[in-house]
């Protein structure tokens, strides 16, 4: 199984900045099958990213993802007060699919 | 435009089994994974498993195995995730969600509201 780790596991930063999230496998992911996603509290999670580097329908250009193999990246360009939440990357080379464990992304 | 709505809430006893059924409405839905991932109490999105209707045959995440059945009925366009042998541990939120690209497990673009699962004495 391909264990994903996120880090950091809490991020603090203000309206404005710049976020970095990042997601490491265990092993190759192939062919970047590797998504990630926003989830705020008493929501489900919303696709933000799919194949490590397209965005969904309707997601804004502020978040991009980049990366491959093993290192994957999430960035928020210019955070909006919107985007502070919970973030999961998720993998979907192999069976099973499995998600890193999250980054809380708060308001500094 | 794709919906999915699951059933509601339950209150299960430990060792006693639950039914949450996913309907999906909007789209084909035959050709295309729906995928059960649950989430305990301030915890993490974990994997159950998933079927494509048109195949028939679920798979599942080995720590669930045994434990999981899916199912789907095609003249409904409903999904079935059914957990046996409960225990407090699987207190949870269960999601289903659905693939974007059809015949294939990926990455899961429409989600159910969630179905909180309680399993309590």
């Amino acid at each position: 199984e391909i264990v994903l780790t996120q880090s950091p596991g809490t991020l603090s930063l203000s309206p404005g900045e710049r976020a970095t999230l990042s997601c490491r496998a265990s092993q190759r992911v192939s062919s970047t099958y590797l998504a990630w996603y926003q989830q705020k509290p008493g929501q489900a999670p919303r696709l933000l990213i799919h194949g490590a580097s397209s965005r969904a329908t309707g997601i804004p250009d502020r978040f991009s993802g980049s990366g491959s193999a093993t290192d994957f990246t999430l960035t928020i360009s210019k955070l909006e007060p919107e985007d502070f939440a919970v973030y999961y990357c998720q993998h979907y080379d192999s069976s099973p699919i499995t998600f890193g464990q999250g980054t809380r992304l708060e308001i500094k | 435009q794709v919906q999915l709505v699951q059933s509601g809430a339950e209150v299960k006893k430990p060792g006693s089994s639950v039914k949450v059924s996913c309907k999906a409405s909007g789209g084909t839905f035959s050709t295309y994974a729906i995928t059960w991932v649950r989430q305990a109490p301030g915890q993490g999105l974990v994997w159950l498993g998933g079927i494509i209707p048109i195949f028939g045959t679920a798979t599942y995440a080995q720590k669930f195995q045994g434990r999981v059945t899916i199912t789907a009925d095609e003249s409904t366009s409903t999904v079935y995730m059914d957990l046996s042998s409960l225990t407090p541990e699987d207190t949870a939120v269960y999601y289903c969600a659905r693939d974007q690209s059809d015949y294939t497990y990926g990455y899961m673009t429409y989600w159910g509201q969630g179905t909180l699962v309680t399993v309590s004495s």
